[in-house]
C-alpha cells in the first residue's frame, strides 16, 4: 500500500534551535496533516495543509505543502523543551476515502 | 466543545480473550476512525465508520471489527486476542468524511496489553 517517508527518524538537539522535517510519498496527496504525540497520549493535530504551495504557521511552527503534491516539511522555530514529542505526517487523497496515511514518525529530543 | 473520549483508557487482557472499545467523537463529528498504533508498524488504519456504515477498511484480520451508533458513537471488538494484538487503540473523528479537509482529531486511546 501507499507509504510515506518521514525523516529523520529521530533528532536530538538544544534548546533554541530550529528543527526541520519532512515527509515524501510516491503519490499525490490532497491534503497534508502535521500531528505531535506526546507519550500515553494520541496525537493532536498541529497544522493542517490543501493546497500545493501551502506555507502555514501555527505560532512557532511552520509547515509547507510541496509544489509536487509529493512531499511536506515541518519547520519548529527556536525549540523549546516542551516540543519534545513525536511528530507525524500524514497525508490524505480524496481516492483513499476516509483513509489517512501516516509517517513513521520523528522523534524530537530537545537538551535544556 | 469535547475532545474525543475513549474508553477504558487501560485494559489487560489474556489470549483467546475478546475485548470492546469505545469512543465518542467531537460533537457534529459523524466519521470515526480507528487506528493500532504499536512501536514497530507505527500508525496502521483499521476501519472509518460516516453515519453508521464502514466506508473504508485497513488490511487487519475479520477477528477486528467495528460499528457505529445513530448518535455517532462507535466501538471496535478484537475476538480471541493474540499476543500481537497489545497496541494502542485510537479513535480519530472528523466532520467529513472523504472529500478535501480530512481533518482527524484524536482521543487519548486505549492501552491494550495481552498477557
Amino acid at each position: 500500500g501507499q507509504q510515506l517517508n518521514q525523516s529523520p527518524q529521530s533528532m536530538f538537539i538544544q534548546e533554541g534551535e530550529d528543527v526541520s522535517m519532512n515527509c515524501t510519498s510516491s503519490s499525490i496527496f490532497n491534503t497534508w496533516l502535521w500531528y505531535k504525540q506526546d507519550p500515553g497520549e494520541g496525537p493532536v493535530l498541529l497544522i493542517a495543509l490543501y493546497k500545493a504551495g501551502e506555507l502555514t504557521s501555527n505560532g512557532r511552527l511552520t509547515a509547507q505543502f510541496g509544489i509536487t503534491r509529493k512531499d511536506s516539511f515541518l519547520n519548529i522555530s527556536a525549540s523549546i523543551p516542551s516540543d519534545v514529542g513525536i511528530y507525524f505526517c500524514a497525508g490524505y487523497h480524496y481516492n483513499q476515502g476516509g483513509k489517512l496515511i501516516f509517517g513513521q514518525g520523528t522523534e524530537l529530543s530537545v537538551k535544556p | 466543545k469535547a475532545g474525543v473520549t475513549q474508553t477504558p483508557r487501560y485494559l489487560i487482557k489474556t489470549r483467546g480473550q475478546q475485548v470492546t472499545l469505545s469512543c465518542s467523537p467531537i460533537s457534529g463529528h459523524r466519521s470515526v476512525s480507528w487506528y493500532q498504533q504499536t512501536p514497530g508498524q507505527g500508525l496502521q488504519f483499521l476501519f472509518e465508520y460516516f453515519s453508521e456504515t464502514q466506508r473504508n477498511k485497513g488490511n487487519f484480520p475479520g477477528r477486528f471489527s467495528g460499528r457505529q451508533f445513530s448518535n455517532s458513537r462507535s466501538e471496535m471488538n478484537v475476538s480471541t486476542l493474540e499476543l500481537g494484538d497489545s497496541a494502542l487503540y485510537l479513535c480519530a473523528s472528523s466532520f467529513y468524511w472523504a472529500g478535501e479537509r480530512n481533518e482527524q482529531f484524536f482521543g487519548p486511546g486505549t492501552r491494550l496489553t495481552v498477557l
